[in-house]
């Protein structure tokens, strides 16, 4: 069983329309949580890490929250554009496993004009 | 910022063959890269974790005498997927960090390798 899992699977939004996606995980002892963003064809590239100690953390127009007590996290988007359209992956890294990362399976976000 | 660059971009293959993609980071030295495949609407799976000067540490169910991965140096790490077949086409991807991710360190990931076997 993925120790990841991320909602939606997927969904459409309109442009300049806020939305938010939601990770939850079982990983533990845990060390971080990352939120990626991953464009068709391309790697990910990094938008936020969060140990268990922070609660918030933004980039720009994106903002990452951490429970680490319920084990949740959401990654909101405001006023979305349409170079937002990609795939937002949750990674945890658990404290016990060397550089280990548990991926979530993504969410596909597609904003429309 | 630190920039991973994989190559070739797309490659593809006849089926039997062996195919060579590399993974250097630019700017900066990886004690550690990652190796990874994604098939399509999937996420990332994790194949293997190469140290530099050292044998690459493999996942469960990924085969090390199939996907060769060989860490020559601080920059540059190789994955040779041997006597390919059609099931090993899929999206590598590598990556590279400085440090532990399990210390918060970064993972920089390079921009994928498609491999297409025929």
């Amino acid at each position: 069983k993925n120790q990841v899992e991320q909602s939606p699977q997927s969904l459409i939004i309109l442009e300049g329309k806020n939305c938010t996606l939601q990770c939850n995980y079982t990983v533990s002892p845990f060390s971080n949580l990352r939120w990626y963003k991953q464009d068709t064809g391309r790697g990910p590239v990094s938008l936020t890490i969060m140990t268990f100690s922070e609660n918030t953390k933004s980039n720009g127009r994106y903002t990452a929250t951490l429970d680490a007590d319920t084990k949740q996290s959401s990654l909101h988007i405001t006023a979305s554009q349409l170079s937002d359209s990609a795939s937002y992956i949750c990674v945890v890294s658990g404290a016990d496993s060397w550089g280990k990362l548990q991926f979530g399976a993504g969410t596909q976000v597609v904003v429309t004009p | 910022g630190a920039v991973v660059s994989q190559h070739p971009s797309r490659v593809i293959c006849k089926s039997g063959t062996s195919v060579k993609i590399e993974c250097r980071s630019l700017d900066f030295q990886a004690t550690t890269m990652f190796w990874y495949r994604q098939f399509p609407k999937q996420s990332l799976m994790l194949m293997a974790t190469s140290n530099e000067g050292s044998k690459a540490t493999y996942e469960q169910g990924v085969e090390k005498d199939k996907f060769l991965i060989n860490h020559a140096s601080l920059t540059l790490s190789t994955l040779t997927v041997t006597s390919a077949h059609p099931e090993d086409s899929s999206f590598y991807i590598c990556s590279a960090s400085v440090g532990r991710p399990t210390l918060g360190y970064e993972q920089y990931f390079g921009p994928g390798t498609r491999l297409t076997v025929t």
